[in-house]
C-alpha cells in the first residue's frame, strides 16, 4: 500500500535554529498538509498545499514557517527560527482529491524536539 | 479550540464486544466528518468517513452514525477485536470552504482479549 514518508523521523535542534521536516507524499496526490501534535494536545491543522502553492493556513503558521515543494516529489516544512514551543509531532499528510470521502494519509510523523 | 470533543479519554471492552467511541462538535458549519486510528509512533490511519447529508455509514465491522441535531457522531466497532486498541481521533471539516480538519482529543481504546 502506498505510503507517505516523512524524515527524519526525530531531529533535536537548539531553540533559534532552522528546521526542515521532510516529506515524500504518495506519488499520485495532488493535496498535501501539514499538521503538528504538541505532546498531550490535540492534533493541529497547520497548512495545505495544492497547485505549487499555500492553499489554506492556521492562526500557528505564522512567517516563521513555510512550505515548498521543491522537486515534484518532496514537500518540505521549514521552521526559521525555533522556539520551545515548537517542540511537537509534526504529521505530513496527502490526498488525490479534495473531498474527504476517502480521507487522507499521514505519514508517520517527525518528533521534532528544541532545547 | 473546542470545535470537536472527544469527552472519554480512554474505553476498555472485551474481545468480541461491541466498542462505542463518541464525539461531539459545535460549530454547525461542519459537514464532513471522519475517524481516524493511531498506533503508538505512527501517523494516524483513516478509517471511515460520513458526509452531513447521511446519518450512517458503514463498512466492515466500522459504523458511522451521525445525528445532526444533537451535533453528535459516534463510531461503533463490532466485534472488537485485540488488535483494535488504539487511539480514535475524530475530526471534522468544513468540506466546502476549506480542507483543514479540525481534531478531537482522542480516545484510548483498549480491547482486552
Amino acid at each position: 500500500e502506498p505510503e507517505v514518508t516523512q524524515t527524519p523521523s526525530h531531529q533535536v535542534t537548539q531553540m533559534g535554529q532552522e528546521v526542515i521536516l521532510r516529506c515524500v507524499p504518495i506519488s499520485n496526490h495532488l493535496y498535501f498538509y501539514w499538521y503538528r501534535q504538541i505532546l498531550g494536545q490535540k492534533v493541529e491543522f497547520l497548512v495545505s498545499f495544492y497547485n505549487n502553492e499555500i492553499s489554506e493556513k492556521s492562526e500557528i503558521f505564522d512567517d516563521q514557517f513555510s512550505v515548498e515543494r521543491p522537486d515534484g516529489s518532496n514537500f518540505t516544512l521549514k521552521i526559521r527560527s525555533t522556539k520551545l514551543e515548537d517542540s511537537a509531532m509534526y504529521f505530513c499528510a496527502s490526498a488525490r482529491y479534495r473531498e474527504f470521502v476517502y480521507g487522507y494519509t499521514f505519514g508517520s510523523g517527525t518528533r521534532l524536539t528544541v532545547v | 479550540d473546542q470545535q470537536v470533543k472527544q469527552n472519554s479519554p480512554s474505553l476498555s471492552v472485551q474481545e468480541g464486544r461491541i466498542s462505542i467511541l463518541n464525539c461531539d462538535y459545535t460549530n454547525s458549519m461542519f459537514d464532513y466528518f471522519l475517524w481516524y486510528k493511531k498506533y503508538p509512533a505512527e501517523g494516524p490511519t483513516f478509517l471511515i468517513s460520513i458526509s452531513s447529508i447521511k446519518d450512517k455509514n458503514e463498512d466492515g465491522r466500522f459504523t458511522v452514525f451521525l445525528n445532526k441535531s444533537a451535533k453528535h457522531l459516534s463510531l461503533h466497532i463490532v466485534p472488537s477485536q485485540p488488535g483494535d486498541s488504539a487511539v480514535y481521533f475524530c475530526a471534522a471539516s468544513e468540506q466546502t470552504s476549506g480542507s483543514r480538519l479540525t481534531f478531537g482529543e482522542g480516545t484510548q481504546l483498549t480491547v482486552n482479549p
